[in-house]
């Protein structure tokens, strides 16, 4: 089955530890984003990649990193130096044509940081 | 930077009864998305309008999207419990596939 997994579904860390969150898709899509929602809250754009080994910041990058070495996998790191790192998180792709931009998201991941 | 706002942030409906979401873009948008996010879940696509004044239904949906492309809506007719959750829309921003936003409206629905 095409998809987009995101793993673990629950994270939990100690503050001041790194933790990389991954992100694996099948669908052959170019573009691939990374989403933070706090509760009640809607979806800010944290990085995205329109192509392998090419990534931007979106609105709200800082303490984040991410890497794109193959076209199906997009991971993100939360590092220590995000002030509140707890949130769900969520990471889509989509097909990357300037109007085939449905995005397809995964179940996310809820990092819990004590 | 370009802003996508949608009202109201939540709607409470008694069952069976019409409501009206709106999406309002701050730019010119190529096309406008809408998702819906159940409770607990995440974001699942639910249509894209591309042209000017579009309207497109998918039962009980209705989408509509404005003749300057910069709003959108969504009516939602004889609302159902399965109705519940966070609708969003989302448009991408002119330099490249940045998809943006909206804050999202939460449904309740009263049975």
């Amino acid at each position: 089955d095409g998809g987009i997994t995101q793993s673990p579904k629950y994270l939990f860390r100690k503050e001041g530890q790194n933790v990389t969150l991954s992100c694996e898709q099948n669908l052959n899509h170019d573009a691939m984003y990374w989403y933070r929602q706090d509760p009640g809250q809607g979806l800010r754009l944290i990085y995205y990649s329109q192509i392998v080994n090419d990534f931007q910041k979106g609105d709200i990058a800082e303490g984040y990193s991410v890497s794109r070495e193959k076209k199906e996998s997009f991971p993100l790191t939360v590092t220590s130096a995000q002030k509140n790192p707890t949130a769900f998180y969520l990471c889509a792709s989509s097909p990357g044509g300037k109007l085939d931009t449905e995005a397809f998201f995964g179940q996310g991941t809820r990092l819990t940081v004590v | 930077g370009q802003q996508v706002m949608q009202i109201p942030q939540y709607q409470h409906v008694q069952e069976g009864e019409d409501f009206t979401t709106y999406c309002n873009s701050s730019t010119t948008l190529s096309n406008i998305q809408w998702y819906k996010q159940r409770p607990g879940g995440h974001p699942v696509f639910l249509i894209q309008l591309v042209k000017s004044g579009e309207v497109k239904k998918q039962k009980r949906l209705t989408f509509q999207f404005g003749e300057a492309k910069k709003n959108s809506s969504l009516h939602i007719t004889a609302t159902q419990t399965t109705d519940v959750g966070t609708y969003f829309c989302a448009g991408p921003r002119a330099a490249g596939n940045k998809l943006t936003f909206g804050g999202g409206t939460r449904v309740l629905v009263k049975p």
